[in-house]
């Protein structure tokens, strides 16, 4: 059954620790893709990647990291250096700049 | 930088009344894709509109994209409960390489 699958659902962080959401897609996608997405706000950017082992900075990095060592998989680290990383972290998948599947969320608390 | 703005913020109808979300881009796009989310999940892919001038048609949910191809509409007929949620546009960036989200338009639908 092909799609993307995001885990933890819930996480909680504390203060000046780091955190690893993941991402996993079997959609054989070369574009994904973090978002970072606030009470009634937008989906706002943090890291793309098109194709292994490269990535970029979206439109809000800072005290975000990630890695792309396979096709498959585009963790996400909120690192301490994020002074406010209570928000919903939804990841997708593309062929390139098609139509999106994203994954169900992790919902993460700073605790 | 490279934006894609949506307007209205949020709207409130009552069930039956129209609805009617719209995009605007900073810079010509390739393409305009739509999503809706449900409150409490993830956004959802409708449609992607790719031709200057395209009108497409989904049951009461009618897309258009301008002729310049840096604006786009999403028009709802009679709205229902089910219409509820959050509707995004998103449209390729930077030569393709990521993909930028509007703000989002809320939409309520009162019984």
């Amino acid at each position: 059954d092909g799609g993307i699958t995001q885990s933890p659902k819930y996480l909680f962080r504390k203060e000046g620790q780091n955190v690893t959401l993941s991402c996993e897609q079997n959609l054989n996608h070369d574009a994904m893709y973090w978002y970072r997405q606030d009470p009634g706000q937008g989906l706002r950017l943090i890291y793309y990647s098109q194709i292994v082992n490269d990535f970029q900075k979206g439109d809000i990095a800072e005290g975000y990291s990630v890695s792309r060592e396979k096709k498959e998989s585009f963790p996400l680290t909120v690192t301490s250096a994020q002074k406010n990383p209570t928000a919903f972290y939804l990841c997708a998948s593309s062929y390139s700049w098609t139509e999106a599947f994203f994954g169900q969320g992790t919902r993460l608390t700073v605790v | 930088g490279q934006q894609v703005m949506q307007i209205p913020q949020y709207q409130h109808v009552q069930e039956g009344e129209d609805f009617t979300t719209y995009c605007n881009s900073s810079t010509t796009l390739s393409n305009i894709q739509w999503y809706k989310q449900r409150p409490g999940g993830h956004p959802v892919f409708l449609i992607q509109l790719v031709k200057s001038g395209e009108v497409k048609k989904q049951k009461r949910l009618t897309f258009q994209f301008g002729e310049a191809k840096k604006n786009s509409s999403l028009h709802i007929t009679a709205t229902q409960t089910t219409d509820v949620g959050t509707y995004f546009c998103a449209g390729p960036m930077e030569y393709g390489n990521k993909l930028v989200f509007g703000a989002g338009t809320i939409l309520r639908v009162k019984s």
